[in-house]
């Protein structure tokens, strides 16, 4: 089955513990992503990556860091979490970054940084 | 820039009666259009999408959506809301060269 899968599903810490959320999709999508989703605001994106190695800031990355050093998986780490990073997290693939083709998400991350 | 907006971030109706969901768009160049739909407490998945074909788009669970250029509008409709289809729906503008974007989202409410 085509899916993208997201660890841990809820998350509980504190400030300044470090923490890593994975990210791995079975579909070979080479382009891969990050969403916050708070109330009021939708979707903003954190990071993106076009391919293996190539990373790039999204609108929202403060905080944040990717790594992409294989095609299927795709981490979000926060190093130094603060409580305004607590929101509910979706990591994506699609085949490209734009045109035609459709997002698939995970099932989120809810993370409550205390 | 591309952008969309979603007019109403709440829209009620009772079981059986028409849903509306209203997204426009803007886009200089011909857009990909889509809706995802997100039930509590899971991730965003695919209702349906535009992709310069058909102007009348019809996805999963009965839902549809009509491409209209003229109005840049892409809005989503069911003719009989069942109380299943309460979630939150988001309509999304691609373009080749340029991300994704995705309008603020409407949660629909099905009143018994």
């Amino acid at each position: 089955e085509a899916q993208v899968t997201q660890n841990p599903r809820y998350l509980i810490t504190v400030t300044g513990k470090k923490l890593t959320v994975t990210c791995s999709q079975n579909m070979n999508h080479e382009y891969m992503s990050w969403y916050r989703q708070d109330p009021g605001l939708g979707l903003r994106q954190i990071y993106y990556s076009m391919n293996v190695e190539v990373t790039d800031k999204g609108d929202v990355p403060e905080g944040y860091k990717v790594s992409r050093k294989e095609k299927r998986n795709f981490p979000l780490i926060l190093e130094s979490p603060s409580p305004n990073q607590t929101s509910l997290y979706f990591c994506a693939s699609s085949l490209g970054p734009s045109g035609p083709e459709s997002r698939y998400f995970g099932p989120g991350t809810r993370l409550l940084v205390l | 820039a591309q952008s969309v907006t979603q007019l109403g971030s709440h829209v009620s109706v009772s079981e059986g009666a028409l849903v509306l969901l209203r997204c426009n768009y803007s886009s200089s160049v011909p857009p990909y259009l889509f809706w995802y739909v997100q039930y509590p407490n899971q991730g965003l998945q695919l209702l349906l999408k535009y992709t310069s074909a058909a102007t009348l788009v019809k996805g999963i669970n009965g839902f549809e959506a009509e491409f209209k250029k003229s109005e840049t509008s892409f809005h989503l409709t069911k003719p009989s809301a069942h109380m299943s289809d309460a979630a939150e729906y988001f309509c999304a503008v691609s373009n080749l060269g340029q991300n994704f974007v995705f309008g603020p989202g409407t949660r629909l409410s099905v009143l018994p």
